[in-house]
Formats: C-alpha cells, sequence, structure tokens
C-alpha cells in the first residue's frame, strides 16, 4: 500500500525563523508536487519536481527531491505571516495520477 | 495558471437523496479528477478519467459514486444516494495532455448531508 507521510503534521514558528517540512513516501517516483492550502479555499499548485535532484525556490520557499531516498523538502526560510497555511506533498504514481500526504499545518505567529 | 471552475458552490441535501456536481473543463486538457477532503483532513482520491473512460478510481469510488461528461464538456460526480458520512468539499481537478504538468484544482463543492 502506496504511503505518503508528511511531517510535521502541526507547525508553529515565529517570524523570521526558518524550518522544514518533509515528505516521504513508500513508491517508485521521480514527480512530485507541493500544494498550499488556505483556509476554507481549494489547493493551489507551488511546486512541481520532475526529477532526482530538483530544486525549485519561489520567495520564502523552496522545494526538492530525492528519488533515492523517496524524499522532499519544503523549506521555509524567515516565515512570515501570510505563510500561515496548510502544506500538502503530493506523488506522482504513474497513469498521471498522484496520491496526497496528509497536509503539514502551519501557523506563522508575529 | 488555468482555471477551473465547479458548480455549485455550496450544496445542502437529505440523506438518501442524488447530488450531481459539476465540473467545467479546461477546453485542452484531458485528464480529469475528483478528489474529496472531509474538514480538516487528508485530500482523498476518488477517481481518475481520461478518454471518456475511468482510468483509475479508489476504494472510496463504490457503486454510489458515477463520473461522465454527459455532453462533452461539463465533467460530473454523481452521488446516488447520499450519506452522512459523504459530507465534504470535493474538488475536480485536471491536468493538459503534456503529462509533466500538475493537476489544477477548482474551487471545491462544500457537501452539507442532512
Amino acid at each position: 500500500e502506496l504511503k505518503v507521510e508528511q511531517n510535521p503534521l502541526f507547525l508553529s514558528m515565529q517570524e523570521g525563523k526558518n524550518y522544514t517540512i518533509y515528505c516521504n513516501y513508500s513508491t517508485t517516483s521521480d514527480r512530485l508536487y507541493w500544494y498550499r492550502q488556505d483556509p476554507g479555499k481549494s489547493l493551489e499548485s507551488l511546486f512541481v519536481l520532475l526529477s532526482n535532484g530538483a530544486v525549485k525556490q519561489e520567495g520564502r520557499l523552496m522545494a526538492s527531491l530525492d528519488t533515492k531516498a523517496r524524499l522532499s523538502t519544503l523549506h521555509i526560510t524567515a516565515a512570515v505571516h501570510d505563510l500561515s497555511a496548510t502544506y500538502f506533498c503530493a506523488v506522482d504514481i504513474g497513469d498521471n495520477d498522484m496520491r496526497f500526504g496528509a497536509g503539514t499545518r502551519l501557523t506563522v505567529k508575529p | 495558471e488555468p482555471e477551473v471552475t465547479q458548480t455549485p458552490s455550496h450544496q445542502v441535501t437529505q440523506m438518501g437523496q442524488e447530488v450531481i456536481l459539476r465540473c467545467v473543463p479546461i477546453s485542452n486538457h484531458l485528464y480529469f479528477y475528483w478528489y474529496r477532503q472531509i474538514l480538516g483532513q487528508k485530500v482523498e482520491f476518488l477517481v481518475s478519467f481520461y478518454n471518456n473512460e475511468i482510468s483509475e478510481k479508489s476504494e472510496i469510488f463504490d457503486d454510489q459514486f458515477s463520473v461522465e461528461r454527459p455532453d462533452g464538456s461539463n465533467f460530473t460526480l454523481k452521488i446516488r444516494s447520499t450519506k452522512l458520512e459523504d459530507s465534504a468539499m470535493y474538488f475536480c481537478a485536471h491536468k493538459g495532455p503534456g503529462g509533466r504538468e500538475t493537476q489544477y484544482f477548482g474551487p471545491g463543492t462544500r457537501l452539507l448531508v442532512l
């Protein structure tokens, strides 16, 4: 059975601090996606990681993919309140399908 | 980012009633998906649809559920006899023909079964 595990599930951090969210998965895959969800809203695509060693950066967020370790990370640099949201990773399982992790609920406090 | 639309945005129904949720596709997108998210929980895959056929479905997607593109445009999810536990946010998503793109999610339909 495919497992996509995110940790932590809940993260409370101070503005200005750095932190990393981890996404481990149990299947062979070379593609992984990160999404952001604000409360009551839909999912917004953040990053598409398409190969081993891929690194993407957008503002204070940086995502990376290690397909050999079956691990992706989402690194937050100098957090600001606007980054408060739930972040989901999703693993491509082939046939244009993907499966989601449980999500990491991030709260950034002033 | 391509925009996906869904109707209705909210629906309240009585247990045992049928509901149809609609998704308006992006014209050049070929792959369609339905997901469910119970309040505050993870995003659960229901079904994927390609070339007017179901290509994959989860164990959640039982005989009470069906999908179709009735007029070649809108993509619908039907729940034949709703249960209390069907209350959730339902998202449709699309993916383009490139094969390496992400899935784009609609705004969702919030379904409440009473």
